[in-house]
């Protein structure tokens, strides 16, 4: 068990709809990134919060977006979903905002749109 | 373009030999690199790392091998047991260019008794 811990785990949804992915990340970790895989596909980095503060984007659509409550933990916004929005997403939780430092993943959050 | 890349999707080996799995990148500015392994409904969770002041990098089975001239990093477990079948990413990250780590789209590793 990392620590991080993601909710949904399974979301079914429709083309057009938005939804909400929530994540804790580790009890003490200021920094959360958000991840996307799809099928066969890396780990595509989204979006970096360190302290409640936007530290780094990758490549997030303008349709996606997320916040980073003072009780740290997190919420990535998807809209407006299109089928190949269908992915695993996952959030990571480090104590940092740097790179040297490994990453502790949730279990993931596993959308489909149908 | 890929910055990172694991050329083999896949890899099969026997318990108790040795698997050797592949990583390549093509940024200059990375300087640091982890591998993370993942088994299904879970996430990644990290193994090992390595900085390139280092070319080896050691811990119990698993040993990372970094060859920056080559821009090659290669992740050795020995002996290989069936618990580490698993996909194994590598990742990349610098803070020359994006501390943020770039990922490879991994190895699946099937490791039979």
């Amino acid at each position: 068990d990392s620590g991080v811990t993601q909710t949904p785990k399974h979301l079914i949804t429709a083309t057009g709809q938005r939804v909400t992915l929530r994540c804790s990340p580790r009890s003490g970790d200021l920094s959360v990134y958000w991840y996307q895989q799809s099928l066969d596909q890396g780990l595509q980095f989204l979006i970096q919060y360190y302290n409640g503060e936007e530290r780094a984007k990758g490549n997030i659509l303008e349709r996606f977006s997320a916040q980073q409550f003072p009780d740290l933990h997190s919420e990535l916004n998807l809209s407006s979903l299109e089928l190949g929005d269908s992915a695993l997403y996952f959030c990571a939780s480090s104590d940092t905002g740097t790179a040297y430092n490994e990453q502790f993943f949730g279990p993931g959050t596993r959308l489909t749109v149908l | 373009d890929q910055q990172v890349k694991q050329n083999s999707p896949s890899l099969s080996v026997q318990e108790g030999r040795i698997s050797i799995l592949n990583c390549d990148y093509t940024n200059s500015m990375f300087d640091y690199f982890l591998w993370y392994k993942k088994y299904p409904a879970e996430g990644p969770t990290f193994l090992i790392s390595i900085s390139s002041i280092k070319d080896k990098n050691e811990d119990g089975r698993f040993t990372v091998f970094l060859n920056k001239s080559a821009k090659h990093l290669s992740l050795h477990i020995v002996p290989s047991q069936p618990g580490d079948s698993a996909v194994y990413f590598c990742a990349a990250s610098g803070s020359g260019g994006s501390y943020i780590p770039t990922f490879g789209r991994g190895t699946s590793l099937i490791v039979h008794p």
